[in-house]
C-alpha cells in the first residue's frame, strides 16, 4: 500500500458538475496540502491542513473547496469549474518539522 | 521573498554524471529538498539536506549546499535511462512546514 494515495486518477467534468477529490495518506502525518501542476507554471500550494485546521490558502477561488475530516483524509470539493482549472492535482503529507512531504499520484483533471 | 530558480532543460549521455543545479533567495531556508517526478505520476522525494550541512551522499546521488551563494546542487552518478524524468528543487523556511518549489530541470539520458 503506498504512504499517499490519491482516486481518482483521472476525471473529466463538465463546467457545470460537482465532484470531490480523494486523498489518503498511511504514513501517520499530521499536516495534509494540496497543490496545482499546471503546464509551463511551478507548482502551485493551494491549500495546507496542520491538525486538521486550515492554515493556509492561498488565494484559491471558491470553487476549490477542500475539507480534512482527520488527519489521515483530505477532499478537494470541486464545483462550476473553468477550462484553466484543467491540471495534475497533487495530494501531499509531512510531518511538521521532520523531513520532506511526501506525494500522491495525482488526480489529472480535464474541465471541458 | 520566496524563489526558487533552476534551469529548464539538461542533457547527458548514459553513464556520464548529471549535475542539475537550483538557486533560492531566502537565507532562512531550513531544509532543502530534491524530488523526482516521472511523467503521469506524483513526486518522489529523492534526497534532503538540512541548512547546516554542506554534502549529503546517498548511493548515486550527491547533493551539495553553498549556503553563502544560496545555491544547490544534485549530481547523479552513473546517469541510467530511468533517471530522465523532472527534478524539482525545494524548500522550507523557518517556522513554516509548506515546501516552495522551483520550476523543474527535465533530465533527458541519451543512449
Amino acid at each position: 500500500e503506498t504512504g499517499v494515495t490519491q482516486t481518482p486518477r483521472h476525471l473529466v467534468m463538465g463546467m457545470t458538475n460537482k465532484k470531490s477529490l480523494k486523498c489518503e495518506q498511511h504514513l501517520g502525518h499530521n499536516a495534509m496540502y494540496w497543490y496545482k501542476q499546471s503546464a509551463k507554471k511551478p507548482l502551485e500550494l493551494m491549500f495546507v491542513y496542520n491538525f486538521k485546521e486550515q492554515t493556509e490558502n492561498n488565494s484559491v477561488p471558491s470553487r476549490f473547496s477542500p475539507e480534512c475530516p482527520n488527519s489521515s483524509h483530505l477532499f478537494l470539493h470541486l464545483h462550476t469549474l473553468q477550462p484553466e482549472d484543467s491540471a495534475l492535482y497533487l495530494c501531499a503529507s509531512s510531518q511538521v518539522g521532520d523531513g520532506g512531504a511526501f506525494f500522491g499520484q495525482g488526480t489529472r483533471l480535464t474541465v471541458v | 521573498g520566496e524563489d526558487v530558480e533552476q534551469s529548464l532543460f539538461l542533457s547527458v549521455r548514459e553513464g556520464d554524471s548529471s549535475v542539475i543545479n537550483c538557486t533560492y533567495t531566502d537565507s532562512s531556508s531550513t531544509y532543502l529538498y530534491w524530488y523526482k517526478q516521472e511523467p503521469g505520476a506524483g513526486l518522489q522525494l529523492l534526497t534532503y539536506i538540512f541548512s547546516n550541512m554542506d554534502m549529503k551522499q546517498d548511493q548515486r546521488l550527491t547533493v551539495l549546499l553553498n549556503k553563502k551563494d544560496k545555491h544547490l546542487s544534485l549530481r547523479i552518478a552513473d546517469t541510467q535511462t530511468g533517471d530522465s524524468a523532472i527534478y524539482f528543487c525545494a524548500e522550507t523556511m523557518d517556522s513554516s512546514y509548506k515546501l516552495i518549489f522551483g520550476s523543474g530541470t527535465r533530465l533527458l539520458v541519451r543512449p
